[in-house]
């Protein structure tokens, strides 16, 4: 199966500061990399994704970049606001056809400090 | 995009009862739902895949006779978790793939269960 590693478990970040979380996977054959934002309580929201196929990702403040040969992607948020504080996951597709599964890293809690 | 109803959001029940949980897919066909469960400050595990017309694919470790999952139409997967007890107290929540045939996934607005 796929492993996910992800760091850090937590990250303070001063508002307008930028925040970068990297994740590393373990099965070469993945090809399908979101990241889900997740507040107290509520649902995962996919905020970026990104296919082996590319290295980098963009979408306003948000990017993920992509290494397939070192096997990680991160996410990076640049001018953090308070309303960026969550929880948020990396996660990897592997599998095929059918059978095909999506294993999520540990999370890591963002704190933006206005 | 797609969105998935997940009820009840919340329910405290007694030890040794049973909780049905259920996951629908609103204006799109969902013939694979999957069921994950998260703890306090944890990551989200996959506890089974839920194929609508045949049995569900348990996950190592996740007891299928506990945790009954049924699919019995394209727009709706239940988990009942049987005889619950205070270790079974956790967040549970489903997810769909897109109906435009991608990777992605939506998830189901979760419920907390607290088994006394």
């Amino acid at each position: 199966g796929e492993n996910v590693e992800q760091h850090p478990s937590t990250l303070s970040v001063q508002e307008g500061d930028s925040a970068v979380i990297k994740c590393t996977y373990s099965d070469s054959a993945s090809n399908y990399f979101p990241w889900y934002k997740q507040e107290l309580g509520k649902r995962p929201q996919l905020i970026i994704d990104i296919r082996s196929n590319v290295g980098e990702k963009k979408d306003q403040r948000i990017a993920v970049t992509l290494n397939k040969t070192a096997k990680h992607f991160s996410l990076h948020i640049t001018e953090t606001q308070p309303e960026d504080s969550a929880v948020y996951f990396c996660a990897a597709l592997w599998g095929s056809g059918g059978y095909q599964k999506v294993t999520f890293g540990i999370g890591t809690k963002l704190q933006v400090i206005p | 995009g797609a969105v998935v109803s997940q009820h009840p959001s919340r329910v405290i029940c007694k030890s040794g009862t049973s909780v049905k949980i259920e996951c629908r897919s609103l204006d799109f066909q969902a013939t694979t739902m999957f069921w994950y469960r998260q703890f306090p400050k944890q990551s989200l595990m996959l506890m089974a895949t839920s194929n609508e017309g045949s049995k569900a694919t348990y996950e190592q470790g996740v007891e299928k006779d506990k945790f009954l999952i049924n699919h019995a139409s394209l727009t709706l997967s239940t988990l009942t978790v049987t005889s619950a007890h205070p270790e079974d107290s956790s967040f549970y929540i489903c997810s769909a793939r897109d109906p435009q045939g991608n990777e992605k996934l939506f998830f189901g607005s979760g419920t907390q269960l607290s088994v006394l």
